[in-house]
């Protein structure tokens, strides 16, 4: 049983504000929330975690609501490099980690 | 450069013959995972150590082998492949201070004939 479920792939434009949520309804206590990117024939780059509330780096944002069962990716401003998939993961403690499908976001000039 | 390497890139076996993919970090990471990647399932967690001698399964296991004598090296070794374990595969290391930042390596990917 998937531990997220998240879009299967979405479009957007350059310039654009992208949210990507995904749903993690059965997230245990322990469990953070992280999110990576993968370009095709590499391995994924990690994004940004978080565990409540909301989280900002240079390059994402990330929001949880207080329940904890999703979060959302929110991308500034995004330019055609950001064309990639998106996973959503929990992690089990800090060593077992639960990748979902990913969303394939595509981002058009 | 902090990296994950992993040899070897691209290998086409039959079945039955027995193989290795090798994984190196050089960051002084504790922590070493191994992941399989097949369309439309993401990447799953094949197994995991979280130090030298430790080692615990992931959520595919079946089929695969580890170890880790040596905190850099974690290799990866199908005893018996079969054509299911046609994938591409992606070793990754984090510290034990960066929580659930890992880095990857670059993916080897394996057919099974």
């Amino acid at each position: 049983l998937a531990k997220t479920t998240q879009p299967i792939s979405m479009d957007s434009y350059e310039g654009q504000e992208v949210n990507i949520t995904c749903s993690h309804n059965n997230i245990a206590t322990n469990d953070y929330i992280t999110w990576y990117q993968q370009f095709p024939s590499q391995g994924p780059r990690f994004i940004i975690q978080g565990y409540k509330t909301k989280v900002t780096n240079e390059v994402a944002s990330l929001f949880i609501p207080a329940d904890r069962k999703s979060s959302t990716l929110s991308l500034p401003r995004v330019s055609l490099s950001d064309t990639a998939v998106y996973y959503c993961l929990v992690a089990e403690g800090f060593n077992k980690f639960y990748f979902g499908s990913g969303t394939k976001l595509n981002v058009k000039p | 450069e902090a990296q994950v390497t992993q040899n070897p890139r691209y290998l086409i076996t039959v079945t039955g013959k027995k193989l290795t993919v090798t994984c190196s970090q050089n960051m002084n990471h504790e922590y070493m995972s191994w992941y399989r990647q097949d369309p439309g399932l993401g990447l799953r967690q094949i197994y995991y150590s979280m130090n030298v001698e430790v080692t615990d399964k992931g959520d595919v296991p079946e089929g695969y082998k580890v170890s880790r004598k040596e905190k850099r090296n974690f290799p990866l070794i199908l005893e018996s492949p079969s054509p299911n374990q046609t994938s591409l595969y992606f070793c990754a290391s984090k510290g034990t201070s960066s929580y659930n930042e890992q880095f990857f390596g670059p993916g080897t990917r394996l057919t099974v004939l």
